[in-house]
């Protein structure tokens, strides 16, 4: 089965530590996406990759940082600079690097609900 | 930038039919999709338009004006299933490249 699988379900850290959240999919997608949401709220772009090794900055970049390495891997590490890190973290992938049409149709990973303690 | 606007809360009753609007500023528009989440889950692509006009999927339906920048989602015959919150994203130029910006979220309450 194809898809998008996102690891831990939850994870809890603590101030000042740094924490990775893995984001996997084989779809053969080129772009993947990796998002917050808190609660009541929309979805915000953190980063975006269109191609391996090449990733930008979203709106809410600051605190975190992705590597993308590998076609189907996507991972996010929320730094210690991230001053308010709990929320739900959503990685997306898409045929196209958007602005292509129906191939901009985001596939969702199930999520990684993020605590800090 | 850009940003989207779209109603907080909808309440219907299962049969009716309910609209969802969606309202956007953006630079260079490309297309106005639509996705469903429930609680806790993760969205799910409902529906995409690049072009004014009506897509209709079974009994899911979404409309777009792109002079008045503005489209809708129509859910018809409800049902206590779609209770869910409702999102639309637009594809807009931002440094050379498309990004998806995601509205605030609708969120629907079906009644029996």
């Amino acid at each position: 089965d194809g898809g998008i699988t996102q690891s831990p379900k939850y994870l809890f850290r603590k101030e000042g530590q740094n924490v990775t959240l893995s984001c996997e999919q084989n779809l053969n997608h080129d772009a993947m996406y990796w998002y917050r949401q808190d609660p009541g709220q929309g979805l915000r772009l953190i980063y975006y990759s269109q191609i391996v090794n090449d990733f930008q900055k979203g709106d809410i970049a600051e605190g975190y940082s992705v590597s993308r390495e590998k076609k189907e891997s996507f991972p996010l590490t929320v730094t210690s600079a991230q001053k308010n890190p709990t929320a739900f973290y959503l990685c997306a992938s898409s045929i196209g690097p958007g602005g292509a049409g129906d191939t901009d149709t985001q596939y969702f990973g199930p999520g990684t609900r993020l605590t800090v303690l | 930038g850009q940003s989207l606007e779209q109603p907080s809360e909808v309440t219907a009753v299962e049969g009716a039919i309910v609209q969802i609007n969606c309202t956007y500023q953006t630079s260079g528009f490309y297309g106005l999709s639509w996705y469903q989440q429930h609680d806790g889950g993760a969205p799910t692509f409902l529906s995409y338009n690049a072009l004014d006009g009506l897509e209709e999927t079974g009994r899911f339906s979404s409309f777009l004006s792109r002079s008045d920048s503005y489209g809708y989602l129509l859910l018809q015959e409800l049902q206590m299933k779609d209770s869910a919150s409702y999102f639309c994203a637009v594809w807009g130029l931002s440094g050379g490249s498309y990004i998806p910006t995601f509205g605030r979220g609708t969120s629907l309450i079906v009644h029996p």
